[in-house]
């Protein structure tokens, strides 16, 4: 079936620091990856994605890159801000039929950064 | 603002009751899908309608039952309550667009607290 599998955290990195959530996928076909996040108190808001193989998504600096040879969409940012901390979750979408879609979430990856 | 609204944002209830969430989707999106997220199981999809139609089934209960309705708005009804039950339940929508590259936007929520 279809899965995700995220990094365990929870991640605390100090400011300006690089950072790498790391994301491996098992699926069928060809999926569609996102990444979701959801800041303290809020709902899940969608970071990136990316629809096919070697598809990089980016948004508010952080970039993932779709994998199809290592089924892989890790997340990176180059320098994180206090204001990065949240979860962060992986997830894959895959068509059924009739229409009906659903996306497949990794257990999600706390991330917490210092000043 | 992702355009989704769900209400109640909290609401705390006691075992063996029956409680309704309500979810009005972004303006011209035609599915509606219903997760829940707790603690020990992370986001499990439950149910998607597609402009009043059942399309996907997850993990949902008997106990819980949803519908959309013909303005698009949809509820998901929770009965015979547990402690278990305690969760956040989001709801998601989106417009389809035929492939998996569908981006689905999600509210902020309903935070249920069974006692």
């Amino acid at each position: 079936g279809n899965s995700v599998t995220q990094m365990e955290g929870p991640v605390t990195l100090s400011e300006e620091a690089f950072l790498t959530i790391n994301c491996t996928y098992t699926a069928t076909g060809y999926p569609s990856l996102f990444w979701y996040v959801q800041y303290p108190g809020e709902g899940l808001q969608l970071l990136l994605k990316a629809t096919k193989a070697d598809d990089k998504g980016s948004n508010k600096g952080f970039e993932a890159t779709y994998r199809k040879e290592t089924t892989s969409f890790h997340l990176e940012k180059g320098s994180v801000q206090v204001s990065d901390s949240a979860v962060y979750f992986c997830a894959l979408m895959r068509r059924q039929n009739q229409g009906a879609q659903k996306l497949v979430f990794g257990q999600g990856t706390r991330l917490t950064i210092n000043p | 603002d992702s355009g989704v609204t769900q209400t109640p944002k909290h609401l705390i209830t006691a075992t063996g009751q029956r409680v309704t969430l309500r979810c009005s989707p972004r303006s011209g999106d035609l599915s509606v899908y219903w997760y829940q997220q707790s603690l020990d199981q992370g986001l499990q999809f439950l149910i998607q309608y597609y402009n009043g139609e059942e399309r996907a089934k997850g993990n949902i209960l008997e106990r819980f039952s949803a519908q959309q309705f013909p303005d698009l708005h949809s509820e998901l009804n929770l009965s015979s309550l547990e402690l278990g039950d305690s969760a956040l339940y989001f709801c998601a929508s989106s417009y389809p667009s035929g492939g998996t590259g569908n981006t689905i936007y999600f509210g902020e929520g309903s935070w249920l607290t069974v006692v």
